[in-house]
């Protein structure tokens, strides 16, 4: 079954400083990916997505995804950290059945002044 | 404005007392999709639904129902709920697979 691992629960990092989330997963085929951001008491919003083509994917808010079959990863960064990206984060990968969408369990960012 | 619309925010039941959340989406979106969120879990899938009158059960589907009857609207029952159904719930709708799901505000259930 498709599987999505995040193996870090908090990350903190100082303002201005480079970030990266880790995402790792498990599927078959070539997989649909997301990254999502959650802030706090809110729902959630997409910040990209990867489903073919140029493995490199760029999304709102000066976010990035590298995506790696290699690797089974599709890693979030972003260059420079801004105090209001502290929130959560979440992978997710497409189930194999349309609609199925697998998340992971989150990475909750804290940002240092 | 594109949204998806759930409703109430906030509800307190008692055990066994049946409910509904309802939620709508305004983008004529194919897919939707229920989703719980527990603290260290993440989010799980609960069911979701390809179209009208298809729907497919997700992770965790015990002790939910949903039906699909029309396009825009995608309630989750709880026919008879239970403590451990206490949760965050997300209504979540899509274009295709891979466009990637628009979120709801969420329902906080409490159920005493």
């Amino acid at each position: 079954a498709q599987s999505v691992t995040q193996p870090d629960i908090h990350i903190t990092v100082s303002e201005g400083a480079s970030l990266e989330l880790r995402c790792n997963y498990s599927y078959g085929a070539t997989p649909y990916l997301f990254w999502y951001v959650q802030s706090p008491g809110q729902g959630l919003q997409l910040l990209l997505k990867y489903f073919s083509g140029d493995t490199l994917v760029q999304g709102i808010k000066g976010f990035e995804a590298e995506f790696k079959r290699s690797q089974s990863s599709f890693n979030l960064r972003k260059p420079s950290v801004h105090w209001s990206d502290a929130a959560e984060y979440f992978c997710a990968v497409d189930g194999g059945s349309q609609g199925n969408l697998i998340f992971g369990k989150g990475t909750k960012l804290s940002v240092k002044p | 404005e594109a949204q998806v619309t759930q409703n109430p925010r906030y509800l307190i039941t008692v055990t066994g007392k049946k409910l509904t959340v309802t939620c709508s989406q305004n983008m004529n979106h194919e897919y939707m999709s229920w989703y719980r969120q527990d603290p260290g879990l993440g989010l799980r899938q609960i069911y979701y639904s390809m179209n009208v009158e298809v729907t497919d059960k997700g992770d965790v589907p015990e002790g939910y129902k949903v039906s699909r009857k029309e396009k825009r609207n995608f309630p989750l029952i709880l026919e008879s709920p239970s403590p451990n159904q206490t949760s965050l719930y997300f209504c979540a709708s899509s274009l295709s697979v891979t466009g990637g799901y628009t979120f709801g505000s969420g329902t906080r259930l409490t159920v005493v």
